[in-house]
């Protein structure tokens, strides 16, 4: 397995624009999770799904974020509208159970000018 | 919901030295501690974990304790090498609360010549 993809590596967009981040979990991890890490705050979960069924939203900042899991292998958090202060990078993992090792993507680098 | 402090938030030792992060958790219902090594611009991937079960892990260079009763966890690196060099992440999280990890703000370690 390629282990987490995360697309695009880097994005570059004008305040206001939708942005819309996606991930391809490793096959067979049922856990997919969403991570937005800034120095200011380090790494922050923003939600997590089970089986595609989101499980606890509770990190994401605002109505303007929302992820959804269409399916096993595929993830979206979308931004709209983008703001300066959601410049950060995005991380996407997986893990296959409970308490069990999350997988990383390569995240995204997302700069909102 | 769980609160994790690490510290300290940044560390320099001379290489060949051994190098000692601290974390504290508060929940109680917390009995998974993994570790995670961030390089400059990479993703943040396991180094170890220990559960709740376990009062010591190591892995040649490196070891994790814990400590239940008083809810703190450490990561030990002897005999440094360059490129021990990174950003190190503590996180807890808890079988019940299904896999969400909670992150410390990291340690970022500088072994130096």
């Amino acid at each position: 397995d390629a282990g987490v993809i995360q697309s695009p590596r880097h994005e570059v967009t004008e305040m206001g624009q939708e942005v819309t981040l996606r991930c391809k979990p490793i096959s067979g991890h049922d856990y997919l999770f969403w991570y937005r890490q800034t120095m200011m705050r380090g790494l922050e979960l923003l939600i997590y799904f089970n089986n595609n069924v989101p499980i606890d939203d509770s990190g994401m900042p605002e109505d303007r974020f929302s992820a959804k899991m269409p399916n096993a292998s595929f993830s979206t958090l979308k931004i709209q509208p983008s703001e300066p202060r959601d410049s950060a990078v995005y991380f996407c993992a997986s893990s296959l159970l409970h308490n069990t090792e999350a997988f990383f993507g390569q995240g995204t680098r997302l700069t909102v000018v | 919901g769980e609160n994790v402090e690490q510290h300290p938030s940044t560390l320099s030792v001379q290489e060949g030295d051994s190098a000692v992060i601290k974390c504290t958790y508060s929940d109680s219902a917390s009995n998974y501690f993994p570790w995670y090594k961030q390089e400059l611009g990479k993703r943040p991937q396991l180094i170890i974990d220990i559960r709740s079960n376990v009062g010591e892990k190591k892995d040649q260079r490196i070891a994790v304790t814990l400590n239940k009763t008083a809810k703190h966890f450490s990561l030990h690196i002897t005999e440094t090498q360059p490129e021990d060099s990174a950003v190190y992440f503590c996180a807890a999280g808890a079988t019940g609360g299904g896999n969400k990890l909670t992150f410390g703000t990291g340690t970022q370690l500088k072994v130096e010549l």
